[in-house]
């Protein structure tokens, strides 16, 4: 089946420090991946996606790139603010799939 | 902002108690889903539906009933409340399968004592 492995975390960083989320998948089919942001008391937003192949995911100065041949997802910032501190959450679902299957999550913490 | 509501926001039961939790939209959308977000364990599957009185099972749906009568509405029912049940949940909606992405309610957080 479907599963999602992403870093445990949590994770602390200084503001404008690079952050790296690591996310790995198993997929049977050829699934979309994604990455949600939760910030404090909310529900979760789609940060970005991508659905084929060395397609790059951007938004909010976050990137991520699909890459099939080490079936990763991993997210980027170059450099982070106080308000990207939220919890990250890298999830998949196949091309014909209800089913999101997400991975545990990061919490990352922001420190000015 | 989709157009998601959750409803109660917080809720606090006894043991044994029956609780539904509702879920509602004004997006239109075909599909709609129950979830349920614990430490350690991202967001996990209750149940979902794929239109008006078809629903299926997720991957932890013991002890939860839904229902949707509607197109907008979505609930989800604790039949027996027990403690392993306080979770926060989340309800989420989406136009399709595969690359449509899921739009997240605001959560219902409750505990049960």
């Amino acid at each position: 089946g479907n599963s999602v492995t992403q870093m445990e975390g949590p994770v602390t960083l200084s503001e404008e420090a690079f952050l790296t989320i690591n996310c790995t998948y198993t997929a049977t089919g050829y699934p979309s991946l994604f990455w949600y942001v939760q910030y404090p008391g909310e529900g979760l937003q789609l940060l970005l996606k991508a659905t084929k192949a060395d397609d790059k995911g951007s938004n909010k100065g976050f990137e991520a790139t699909y890459r099939k041949e080490t079936t990763s997802f991993h997210l980027e910032k170059g450099s982070v603010q106080v308000s990207d501190s939220a919890v990250y959450f890298c999830a998949l679902r196949d091309l014909n799939d209800y089913k999101l299957s997400f991975g545990a999550g990061t919490t990352v913490t922001v420190r000015a | 902002d989709a157009g998601i509501t959750q409803s109660p926001r917080h809720k606090v039961t006894e043991t044994g108690t029956p609780v539904t939790l509702r879920c509602h939209q004004t997006e239109n959308h075909r599909y709609m889903y129950w979830y349920r977000q614990d430490p350690g364990h991202g967001l996990r599957l209750i149940h979902y539906s794929y239109g008006v009185k078809d629903t299926d099972k997720g991957e932890v749906s013991d002890g939860y009933s839904v229902s949707r009568s509607k197109t907008e509405d979505f609930l989800l029912t604790l039949e027996s409340a027990t403690s392993s049940q306080t979770s926060v949940y989340f309800c989420a909606i989406s136009e399709g399968q595969g690359f449509h992405e899921q739009y997240f309610g605001p959560g219902t957080r409750l505990t049960v004592t």
